[in-house]
C-alpha cells in the first residue's frame, strides 16, 4: 500500500520560512520524482517542481526558483522537503507531493500517489 | 510557464455528455504526448483520470476519454453521473522538462 504522508498544517508571518515533509512507504522508488503541487483556497493547481530521492536531481518551476528548496532523506525511509523562504500572504494554499503519472513522466503507468496535502497560512 | 486554458465551468444532465477542452500552445500540448486529466472534488487530492494523452489509469471508468488535435486537449466523459461532479485540471509536459496545469473547469450535473 502507497502511501505519502505529510507533515501538519501551519501558520506563518510575512517573511517567515516554513519546511514541509512528505514521508513515503509502501514505494519503491527507482527514478521517478516526488513533485510538489499548491493549491491556493479555491484557486487552480500550480507546479512548484520536483525531486527524484535516489539520485537528488531537482527540477524548479521558474517561479519559484530562489525562493524553495527540494531536499530527501533516504534513510531510513524517503522522506521529501519542500522549504520555502520569504512568506508572502499570496502563498497561503495547500501543498502537495505526489507521483502520479500524469506528472511524473517514469512513474509506472497509471501510477498516481498523492499525499493529503498540508495548509500553510501566511498572515500578519 | 502560463497555466493551460480551460472553461470555467461546464454541464450536462445525468446520462449526458460533457467535453472540457484545454488550450496551450507549441511548447506544451502541442509539442507533448504528455498531457493528463485530473479530478478534484472539494477538500480531497486531485485523482488522475487520463494520462498521456488517451490513456486510462487502473479502475477509471471507460466513460472518461481524452484526446488531442494541434494545441488542443479534450477530455470527454459520456453518460454523466452525479459523482461526476468536481473539478477538471488538464496538465502538459513542456519545454525544458517542466509541467504546467489548466485553470480548472467546475463541472456541474443538473
Amino acid at each position: 500500500q502507497v502511501q505519502f504522508v505529510q507533515s501538519g498544517a501551519e501558520v506563518k508571518k510575512p517573511g517567515d520560512s516554513v519546511k514541509v515533509s512528505c514521508k513515503a512507504s509502501g514505494h519503491t522508488f527507482r527514478n521517478e520524482g516526488i513533485h510538489w503541487v499548491r493549491q491556493a483556497p479555491g484557486q487552480k493547481l500550480e507546479w512548484m517542481g520536483w525531486i527524484v530521492p535516489t539520485n537528488g536531481d531537482i527540477q524548479y518551476a521558474q517561479k519559484f526558483q530562489g525562493r524553495v528548496t527540494f531536499t530527501r532523506d533516504k534513510s531510513p525511509a524517503i522522506i521529501a522537503y519542500m522549504e520555502m523562504n520569504n512568506l508572502k500572504s499570496e502563498d497561503t494554499a495547500t501543498y502537495y507531493c505526489a507521483t502520479s503519472k500524469g506528472i511524473t513522466l517514469s512513474a509506472p503507468p497509471g501510477s498516481d500517489h498523492w499525499g493529503q496535502g498540508t495548509l500553510v497560512t501566511v498572515s500578519s | 510557464q502560463s497555466a493551460l486554458t480551460q472553461p470555467p465551468s461546464a454541464s450536462g444532465s445525468p446520462g449526458q455528455s460533457v467535453t472540457i477542452s484545454c488550450t496551450g500552445t507549441s511548447s506544451d500540448i502541442g509539442g507533448s504526448n504528455y498531457v493528463s486529466w485530473y479530478q478534484q472534488h472539494p477538500g480531497k487530492a486531485p485523482k488522475l483520470m487520463i494520462y498521456e494523452v488517451t490513456k486510462r489509469p487502473s479502475g477509471v471508468p471507460d466513460r472518461f476519454s481524452g484526446s488531442k488535435s494541434g494545441n488542443t486537449a479534450s477530455l470527454t466523459v459520456s453518460g454523466l453521473q452525479a459523482e461526476d461532479e468536481a473539478d477538471y485540471y488538464c496538465s502538459s509536459y513542456a519545454d525544458n522538462n517542466m509541467r504546467v496545469f489548466g485553470s480548472g473547469t467546475k463541472v456541474t450535473v443538473l
